[in-house]
């Protein structure tokens, strides 16, 4: 299957402070990525959806202000945790897919980033 | 609104036993996708099956097999003869035949103790 990977996998930043995640294709065009966030012990849950060169559609009770999302090439989307509070640790997950439209393809998982605020 | 029902929240089983965990989805379209995932202790997410909606057929791969029941809205996942190596949390999910909108069940831990 197809690769996605993440980086960093873990980063413990102070409270305050902001912090960017990338989520990128390895080897396939995603016109499509999507971000999820899971709490210990909780079950994933989709955050927002980007897809390349247009603004993400954020899912109801997730701040765009605060979750900056930018899909600005077909292998990368960044999400940028904005004053990042200990609320917001968590691990948060991308998925990448090619195409869209009528045609259903694959969402394929990155390996997750542990976000830890103090 | 789509929604998926895993009411298992742990189950502790014995090494070699059969285990089955629960699935049960709501959806008001006619055409989706169903998924089983594995998460290990790593987090990482590792796929186990895409089912669409139109094919409801069983499948086996392995130790592992799947029930689909479009009339009782399940998609059943089955570990025959456990092992130690199957512990994790397992989640189902369904999502549109666009595949997007892809919402999770709660997920179910499942201990496999040797």
């Amino acid at each position: 299957g197809a690769v996605v990977s993440q980086h960093p996998s873990r980063v413990i930043c102070k409270s305050g402070t902001s912090v960017k995640i990338e989520c990128r294709s390895l080897d396939f065009q995603a016109t499509t990525m999507f971000w999820y966030r899971q709490f210990p012990k909780q079950s994933l849950m989709l955050m927002a959806t980007s897809n390349e060169g247009s603004k993400a559609t954020y899912e109801q009770g997730v701040e765009k202000d605060k979750f900056l999302i930018n899909h600005a090439s077909l292998t990368l989307s960044t999400l940028t945790v904005t004053s990042a509070h200990p609320e917001d640790s968590s691990f948060y997950i991308c998925s990448a897919r090619e195409g869209g439209g009528l045609i259903s393809y694959e969402q394929y998982f990155g390996p997750g980033t542990r976000l830890t605020v103090t | 609104a789509q929604k998926v029902t895993q009411a298992q929240t742990e189950i502790s089983v014995v090494e070699k036993e059969d285990v089955t965990l629960d699935c049960v989805y709501e959806t008001r379209d006619t055409t989706y996708y169903l998924f089983w995932y594995k998460q290990p202790p790593s987090g990482e997410l590792v796929f186990l099956i895409r089912r669409n909606s139109f094919d409801e057929q069983n499948e086996i791969s392995g130790r592992y097999s799947w029930n689909f029941q479009k009339s009782t809205s399940s998609f059943n996942f089955t570990i025959t003869a456990s092992q130690v190596v199957d512990s994790a949390v397992y989640f189902c999910a369904l999502s549109d035949y666009n595949n997007n909108d892809m919402r999770f069940g709660a997920g179910t831990r499942l201990t496999v103790k040797p």
